[in-house]
């Protein structure tokens, strides 16, 4: 089974561009998470969406924004870049089963420098 | 707010010690606690998710407990091949797809 895959791995940017980072979750799994990794900050939630609805945010500035589409692949994107959104950011992939059991996969990441 | 704190920060075990993490919780609702091994640069690797106080799940030299306010890993006999970062964290049942991390215990096993 394909585990979570995100791309593009590493980016680097400029201040003041934007961009957008994409994840594919685990087949047949409806929810994905956005996490934010600094070594000073640790893993800071960004997002949730399921079935293409955002069930959560947490608190970040407006210019980070996401989307899921039909197929449970999920984008997130950031606009006019700051040097303190270099990070890790992760995604995971959740599959609630009818038990009410969760297990989360994370993706490798990607490596986000802003320069 | 749901509050997650691991201690210690780093261990350094020898090849054969085995001990102990910690993962203290508070949070309104607990729906799952999760416990991930992360190598750097990589991203967290699932372990175990634990959902009611006094279940225990194993996985090789691992072994994770839960009360109602904090949670325990235990490494039996660790190896340097288990030195990585281990993190926790917490769903509940008010914060739909959410999960709030701790900031982690670096392990190292000396050979």
């Amino acid at each position: 089974k394909a585990g979570v895959t995100q791309t593009p791995r590493y980016l680097i940017k400029t201040r003041g561009q934007q961009v957008t980072l994409s994840c594919s979750p685990i087949s047949g799994h409806r929810s994905v998470s956005w996490y934010q990794q600094t070594p000073g900050q640790g893993l800071q939630f960004l997002f949730e969406y399921f079935s293409e609805t955002q069930r959560n945010k947490g608190n970040f500035p407006g210019r980070f924004s996401g989307r899921q589409f039909s197929n449970s692949r999920s984008e997130m994107n950031v606009s006019t870049l700051e040097l303190g959104d270099s990070a890790l950011y992760l995604c995971a992939s959740t599959n609630p089963t009818g038990t009410g059991t969760y297990e989360q996969y994370f993706g490798p990441g990607t490596r986000l420098t802003v320069t | 707010e749901d509050q997650v704190t691991q201690s210690p920060e780093a261990l350094r075990l020898q090849e054969g010690e085995s001990s102990s993490l910690n993962c203290s919780y508070t949070v309104s609702g607990l729906r799952g606690l999760f416990w991930y091994r992360q190598d750097p640069g990589k991203g967290p690797e699932f372990l175990f998710t634990l959902y009611s106080a006094g279940e225990e799940k194993e996985k090789e030299r691992l072994k994770a407990t839960l009360t109602k306010k904090e949670s325990f890993l235990h490494i039996t006999a660790p190896k340097p091949e288990d030195s990585a970062t281990y993190l926790c964290a917490v769903l509940t049942n008010t914060n739909a797809g959410k999960s709030t991390f701790g900031d982690g215990t670096t392990l190292t096993v000396k050979p």
